[in-house]
């Protein structure tokens, strides 16, 4: 199923700060967060695990709670650079489990 | 160290017919995922081969297949093409031993239009 993912859109001005959320209707052990722009392919930013931990690249962190099964993305003092759409990608555990399946994606505009 | 390489990067076919979407991935990589990307919409899971065999496969009818090779690289086959077909195929490579800490590394795509 699904994750779904807030905002859908959200617009920036270069040095402000934004939150995307994931919540997902299953259980989960890991989640996935990508950043995809205008006519490229999808790129990788972090992995986060079962646990809690929090992981940063560059000044993009993010944290994952298993409990309520939602991940949260945090750019902070954003870069026009950040311009993309986000998609979080939960992974559930168990046999089976190889799909990575992803949100309908959150749209960030950086303006200067 | 070449990334995911696919091809053709652009294709247009007419409903009813069938084309083949070539897929290398990334040096060292040995699973290899399927995914298309209406516009607008996040990318969708076909299915994903691993050891040459299908291992997994998303909400998709039999008319989308694959196959991987010894060599890892992979084709995405669709039969009975449909308008609703056309999209954007990406292909994603990764290292099996850590699957639920391994990347996905994105190819490019195949912009697939069908008339």
């Amino acid at each position: 199923q699904q994750p779904v993912q807030s905002p859908q859109a959200v617009i920036l001005r270069e040095g402000e700060d934004a939150v995307i959320n994931c919540s997902s209707s299953k259980a989960l052990y890991s989640v996935h967060w990508y950043r995809q722009k205008h006519g490229e392919a999808p790129v990788f930013l972090m992995i986060l695990l079962k646990g809690g931990e929090q992981k940063g690249h560059d000044k993009i962190s993010a944290s994952f709670n298993e409990k309520k099964q939602q991940s949260s993305l945090y750019l902070t003092a954003s870069q026009l650079s950040y311009s993309g759409t986000y998609f979080c990608g939960p992974k559930g555990s168990g046999a089976g489990s190889y799909q990575l399946t992803f949100g309908k994606g959150t749209k960030l505009s950086v303006i200067p | 160290d070449a990334g995911v390489t696919q091809s053709p990067t652009h294709l247009i076919k007419t409903r009813g017919q069938q084309v083949t979407l070539r897929c290398s991935p990334k040096s060292g990589h040995d699973t290899v995922s399927w995914y298309q990307q209406a516009l607008g919409q996040g990318p969708q899971f076909i299915f994903q081969y691993y050891e040459e065999e299908e291992r997994q496969r998303g909400n998709f009818p039999d008319r989308f297949s694959g196959h991987q090779f010894p060599n890892y690289s992979s084709e995405l086959n669709v039969n009975a093409l449909l308008l609703g077909d056309s999209a954007l195929y990406l292909c994603a490579s990764s290292l099996d031993r850590s699957s639920y800490n391994s990347p996905l590394h994105f190819g490019n795509g195949t912009r697939l239009t069908v008339t």
